[in-house]
């Protein structure tokens, strides 16, 4: 298994809503990571997680809310989001902290948010 | 600061027309180098990379890049390009533990 996989595809959710993003990897990668790509840019790092502990929290605001349950699992719980938080969610993973090596990427999660 | 520089923000180029994307980065006598493609709505999807070695790296889907320290470029190329190579490229360094792309440049195949 060489993928990350990431669920759901397509998300609408209201501001008041609660939803989670899920991304799954099954390649043994001990690092794993959400960006945020909005229209016709280069993703943006948000978290970094290094053996399931956070490393990296990009100054992401406190309405994404990550958590990595075991070393296959990353979500991003989402609460009270603005419409400016529509884009696509990236998932990504690599065998060892830091990312030289390259990373997997999901396909992504399409969020918008009405 | 550090920075990755895409100068070409879009590429139209014909069906079976040769293809060179630019990339230009900014930091690192040795730096690690990435080319990504992204095709619309999907993930990035990892071309080549490049961290030692021989300055000619091959890639999948027959995309080779070229490492020139001396002009700080790593320029992606294809001989022959495919409908299907239409999409969003991205190139990237990694260094301080972080990756760093650049905007990207969207190409375009004409029949």
């Amino acid at each position: 298994d060489t993928e990350v996989t990431q669920t759901p595809k397509h998300l609408v959710m209201g501001m008041t809503n609660k939803k989670s993003l899920k991304c799954e990897q099954h390649m043994g990668h001990r690092a794993m990571y959400w960006y945020k790509q909005k229209a016709k840019k280069p993703p943006e790092l948000m978290f970094v997680y290094s053996y399931e502990k956070l490393s990296i929290n990009e100054s992401v605001p406190s309405r994404f809310s990550p958590e990595c349950p075991n070393s296959s699992l990353l979500n991003l719980h989402l609460h009270a989001l603005q419409p400016e938080d529509s884009a696509l969610y990236l998932c990504a993973s690599s065998p060892l902290p830091g990312g030289a090596l390259g990373y997997t990427f999901g396909s992504g999660t399409r969020l918008t948010v009405v | 600061a550090q920075s990755v520089t895409q100068p070409d923000i879009h590429i139209t180029v014909s069906e079976g027309a040769s293809l060179e994307l630019r990339c230009n980065y900014s930091y690192g006598a040795t730096p690690y180098l990435f080319w990504y493609v992204q095709s619309p709505g999907q993930g990035l999807q990892l071309l080549l990379k490049y961290f030692s070695g021989d300055t000619l790296v091959q890639g999948i889907k027959g995309f080779e890049a070229e490492f020139k320290r001396s002009q700080s470029s790593f320029n992606l190329r294809k001989p022959s390009v495919h409908w299907s190579d239409a999409a969003e490229y991205f190139c990237a360094e990694y260094n301080f533990n972080k990756f760093y792309f650049g905007s990207g440049t969207k190409l375009n195949v004409k029949p």
